[in-house]
């Protein structure tokens, strides 16, 4: 089972600043199989980034993702306020699972 | 817009059944497999189940497997998710999600989440 562990647990940063999020997995993973999530709390999760760095409808163009094997970033160029929240990235397995890292939470300094 | 609306959670003793709902409006509920995914407090994210677009097919988490099960009715548009021999560790808000079946390597909407707590 690929376990991804993903760093900082925690990101204090300001609105303007980048944001360079860490997703790094136990063996390696297929870049069609690596997506990212936002979550809010209270709110649905939405789905960022798939395939590593094709973004999904509607999400703007300062967040992209980058990376293969067993490393992966999510990298926020600017922060928007409404950007502070939980990311999660994802794998998929093909027995077939899905697996989830822990998350960083990126929160206003 | 696609909307997916979780039902059913609350408080359940150990030991105890339940079953969630999911009703998806916006789309074309048959075209699309679902998931539930749970999210424990103060936990990330794990996977719990998917059912194939036509209900043929049923993967499971192995931390539900034998306890939970997954369906569907897709002439009502509804996911279910029939939940027996709870444990305190089920304890979690539980989303339904979907994926397209070609495209099984990632979830594209997810409902706000039903909270369900196991406690005596």
């Amino acid at each position: 089972e690929i376990v991804l562990t993903q760093s900082p647990g925690t990101l204090s940063l300001s609105p303007g600043e980048r944001a360079t999020l860490s997703c790094r997995a136990s063996q390696s993973v297929s870049s069609r199989y690596l997506a990212w999530y936002q979550h809010k709390p209270g709110q649905a999760p939405r789905l960022l980034m798939f395939g590593v760095s094709s973004r999904a409808t509607g999400i703007p163009d300062r967040f992209s993702g980058s990376g293969s094997g067993t490393d992966f970033t999510l990298t926020i160029s600017k922060l928007e306020p409404e950007d502070f929240a939980v990311y999660y990235c994802q794998q998929y397995g093909t027995s077939p699972t899905w697996t989830f890292g822990q998350g960083t939470k990126v929160e206003i300094k | 817009q696609v909307q997916l609306v979780e039902s059913g959670g609350g408080v359940v003793q150990p030991g105890g059944s339940l079953r969630l709902s999911c009703t998806a409006s916006g789309f074309i509920f048959s075209d699309y497999c679902m998931h539930w995914v749970r999210q424990a407090p103060g936990k990330g994210l794990e996977w719990v189940a998917l059912i194939w677009y036509d209900g043929t097919n049923k993967y499971y988490a192995d931390s539900v497997k034998g306890r939970f099960t997954i369906s569907r009715d897709n002439s009502k548009n509804t996911l279910f998710l029939q939940m027996n021999s709870l444990r305190a560790e089920d304890t979690a808000f539980y989303y339904c999600a979907r994926t397209k079946a070609a495209a099984l390597y990632y979830i594209d909407y997810w409902g706000q989440g039903s909270l369900l707590t196991v406690s005596s």
